[in-house]
Order: C-alpha cells, then structure tokens, then sequence
C-alpha cells in the first residue's frame, strides 16, 4: 500500500530564511511524488513533481524538492522565504505501476512565514 | 489558467438527510476525482471516474456514496444518508491524463457538516 508521512503540522520560518518542509513516503515500486498547496479558500494547486531523472525537481514560485530514494524522502525547499508563501502544504505519492491506483496525499502541514 | 469550480461552498444537512455535492471539472479533461479531508486529518481517496465509470473506489465510498456524471460538464457526489462522520471538506478535482503526465486540478472545496 502506498502511503505518505508529513511529520510536521507546523513550520515557522523567518521571511528571508530557507524553509524545509518533509515528506517520507512508502510504495512497493518506484514513485510519482508531488507536492500540492492550499492557500485559504481555494482548492489544492500543483508545485511540483517528480517522475524520474534529476532528483532535484524546480516547480511554481521558486520552490524546489529533493527525491531521496535511500531515505525515502521527497523533502520540499525554498531557499529565501516569503510572507506569501504561507499556506497548507501537502505530499503525494503515487506507486508508478500501479494502474488505477489513486494520488495518495499526506495530512498537510501550514507554513507560517513571519516578517 | 482553467479551474475546477464547485458548489456549493458550505453545505449544512441533518443527519440522515441526502446530499449532492456538485462539481464541474475542466473542460477537456478525462479523469475526475472525488476527496475527502476531515478536520486536522489526511486528504482521502473517495472515487476516481473515468470514460463514465467508476476505475476505482477506497472503502470509505460504501453504498451510501455514488456518483454521476449527468451531462458533459458537470461531476456530481450524493451520498443518500449521511453521518456525523460524514463531515468534512469535499474536493473534487480532475486531470488530462494519468501517468508521468498527471496534475490533478482541484476545486476549492465544498465543507460539509451533517448535523
């Protein structure tokens, strides 16, 4: 089964400071990972993906993500925060063979960016 | 850019009462979705549909759940009695395509609460 660990609810980050936002995941063959964001009131937007290649995926608004696969890790970075950048984050893996087997998301964690 | 619209944005019902939650995926996509996040929790897989059938259902899309797609736009989730557990936010959202291709569009919600 596929599934994806977001461990933390919360990140605050310093406007101007890098941000980290983590990501595990577990599938029993290779993934599509993805990051999705929520800004209040409006629908999940796509980031960023990887589906194979350069484990440094770039995606929307200067966010980056790393696919570690020994770490099982699909980490989300930006290396200068901004204030509007805060909003709900959420990770998403889908096994590549899978067929017809749905996006798997994460619970989400809200990024906090203060000025 | 395109975007998945949903109605309504606040649905208050009693419970045991039927509901449609109502969605209208982008225009020239193929695969439609229905997920679920109740509050604090992960966002969950109900259905995918897809050439007018159901490709794949998660065990909480039981009997009480089905969808339509009555016409060529519009994306529609009933469920006939609802629960107390039935609270949530709804999201519909839709894709071209599936695969290395994939991204998802979603609505921005519709927040359930069954009273």
């Amino acid at each position: 089964a596929q599934s994806v660990a977001q461990p933390e609810d919360q990140v605050n980050v310093a406007e101007g400071n890098p941000l980290t936002v983590k990501c595990t995941y577990s599938v029993s063959g290779n993934p599509y990972l993805f990051w999705y964001v929520q800004y209040p009131n409006r629908g999940l937007q796509f980031l960023l993906k990887y589906i194979t290649g350069d484990n440094l995926v770039k995606g929307s608004y200067g966010f980056e993500a790393e696919f570690n696969k020994s770490q099982t890790s699909f980490h989300l970075k930006k290396p200068s925060a901004l204030v509007s950048d805060s909003a709900l984050y959420f990770c998403a893996v889908r096994d590549r063979n899978s067929g017809n087997t749905p996006l798997v998301f994460g619970k989400g964690t809200r990024l906090s960016v203060i000025a | 850019e395109p975007e998945v619209t949903q109605t309504p944005s606040h649905q208050v019902t009693q419970m045991g009462q039927e509901v449609i939650l109502r969605c209208v995926p982008i225009s020239n996509h193929l695969y439609f979705y229905w997920y679920r996040q109740i509050l604090g929790q992960k966002v969950e897989f109900l259905v995918s549909f897809y050439n007018n059938e159901i490709s794949e259902k998660s065990e909480i899309f039981d009997d009480q759940f089905s969808v339509e797609r009555p016409d060529g736009s519009n994306f529609t989730l009933k469920i006939r009695s609802t629960k107390l557990e039935d609270s949530a936010m709804y999201f519909c959202a839709s894709s071209g395509d599936r695969g290395s291709n994939e991204k998802l569009f979603f609505g921005s919600g519709t927040q359930l609460s069954v009273l």
